[in-house]
């Protein structure tokens, strides 16, 4: 299964666009990228999903890079209650597997 | 619907007791997940059903581990004759079919004393 490797940790001011970063060397064609969120004491919350092509919605943007290597969440205004565990996972399409790692805390400072 | 809904919300057992999880799932949504995740770590996938068949279960997932989702409603995760590494909080998910998007329950936490 292809893995994916975050920091452990990241830092951001409040109201300041946050960029976290996932590399994926491995990932194969049919592999997308998944992102979800973790609030403390909470279960995972999904954000946003790709494949090739840049991605936005409410909640964030995803950037990929054209080798598909390594990707970022981009979340434009961060705010207090963005303040979570972020996963990057690869997944492929229709298959229920989806391997998770540590993820990137993020902390916010007001 | 409010989302996945998941009973009890915390459990705390002695060893060697039996404890049961339910979830709710969103009630279109075909595809149902059991996670399981300790502190600081990612949830770890331990099975899946489609509808009311149970169609991948990790190694994880021992033979004190069961899980069943009668009519491919609601879902319960037995565990029997818990041990203490078994404290964990138990995550379910929903998915309605290949939309790439699983929405989680808050979690049963579990502590085996």
């Amino acid at each position: 299964d292809a893995k994916t490797t975050q920091p452990n940790s990241m830092e951001s001011n409040e109201e300041e666009p946050v960029h976290l970063p996932c590399n994926h060397s491995t990932i194969s064609g049919t592999d997308y990228i998944h992102w979800y969120r973790q609030l403390p004491s909470q279960g995972p919350e999904y954000v946003i999903h790709g494949l090739t092509s840049n991605v936005n919605n409410r909640m964030a943007s995803l950037a990929i890079a054209e080798d598909r290597k390594s990707s970022t969440l981009i979340l434009h205004r961060a705010t207090l209650r963005d303040a979570a565990v972020y996963y990057c996972i690869l997944r492929v399409e229709g298959n229920y597997q989806l391997i998770w790692g540590a993820g990137t805390k993020l902390i916010i400072k007001p | 619907d409010t989302g996945v809904s998941q009973d009890p919300r915390h459990k705390i057992t002695k060893r060697g007791q039996n404890v049961t999880f339910r979830c709710d799932p969103i009630s279109e949504h075909n595809r149902l997940y059991w996670y399981r995740q300790t502190l600081g770590q990612g949830p770890e996938f331990l099975t899946y059903f489609q509808n009311e068949a149970q169609l991948e279960k990790s190694r994880l997932l021992s033979d004190r581990f069961s899980a069943e989702r009668p009519k491919g409603s609601f879902s319960t995760l037995e565990i029997q004759r818990t041990e203490q590494g078994d404290s964990a909080m138990y995550l379910c998910a929903s998915e309605a079919f290949n939309t790439g998007e699983l929405f989680f329950g808050e979690g049963s936490r579990l502590t085996v004393l």
